[in-house]
């Protein structure tokens, strides 16, 4: 069975950082590429980020580049998002989410069940 | 960038067939993947490559795409089935995953 646990949410102070986590589980990590969507209180899905299955191609939404980077570490299982120089907007739940394929295409067929970031001042 | 539209809100009765648009620059040449989301949950994908449906995802469910509309298509609409769906689609000119904004299914 596919699991994906998210961590590392919570309380962050405007300007300030955190790493969310993402623990996979019941399939080849290594095969598939993965991504971050976030969802503000009230609003719709916002893609955030995705990472190929050899985290040699990376892509990152306008509205978080040079602020946050995705990350992965095949051996562990694990999918990262580096949150720095948070913002208010950033105020939302985390998403982890399995590609389809290796490539960064072809829609989620997996999500987590997201961790809260909430920003403030 | 690119942008999905769909509308904010579709109402049906039980039993009646529901049509979600999204609507797109020439949508038609692009993959389009459907979400469901249901209130406190993660979203679940119900239509992936324009018509294909995951394991589990009832017959009921169906999609299409051509021109400058995608269309998820629900017939025999069940109480169940009320959630926010969401349209996707990767576009290859920014390498960048693309949601529509979401349509809110109401079972009346």
């Amino acid at each position: 069975e596919v699991q994906l646990v998210e961590s590392g949410g919570g309380l962050v102070q405007t300007g300030g950082s955190l790493r969310l986590s993402c623990a996979a589980s019941g399939f080849t990590f290594s095969s598939y590429a993965m991504s971050w969507v976030r969802q503000a209180p009230g609003k719709g899905l916002e893609w955030v980020s995705v990472i190929s299955d050899s985290a040699s191609i990376t892509y990152h939404a306008d509205s978080v580049k040079g602020r946050f980077t995705i990350s992965r570490d095949n051996s562990k299982n694990t999918l990262y998002l580096q949150l720095n120089s948070l913002r208010d907007d950033d105020t939302a739940v985390y998403y982890c989410a399995k590609g389809r394929y290796r490539s960064p295409s072809g829609g989620f067929d997996y999500w987590g069940q997201g961790t809260l970031v909430t920003v403030s001042s | 960038s690119y942008v999905l539209i769909q509308p904010p809100s579709v109402s049906v009765a039980p039993g009646t067939t529901a049509r979600i648009t999204c609507g797109g620059n020439n949508i038609g040449s692009k993959s389009v993947h459907w979400y469901q989301q249901k209130p406190g949950q993660a979203p679940v994908l119900v239509i992936y490559y324009d018509h294909d449906r995951p394991s589990g995802i009832p017959e009921r469910f169906s999609g299409s795409n051509s021109g400058n509309t995608a269309t998820l298509t629900i017939t025999r609409v069940e109480a169940g089935d009320e959630a926010d769906y969401y349209c996707q689609v990767w576009d290859s000119a920014s390498d960048h995953y693309v949601f529509g904004f979401g349509t809110r299914v109401t079972v009346l």
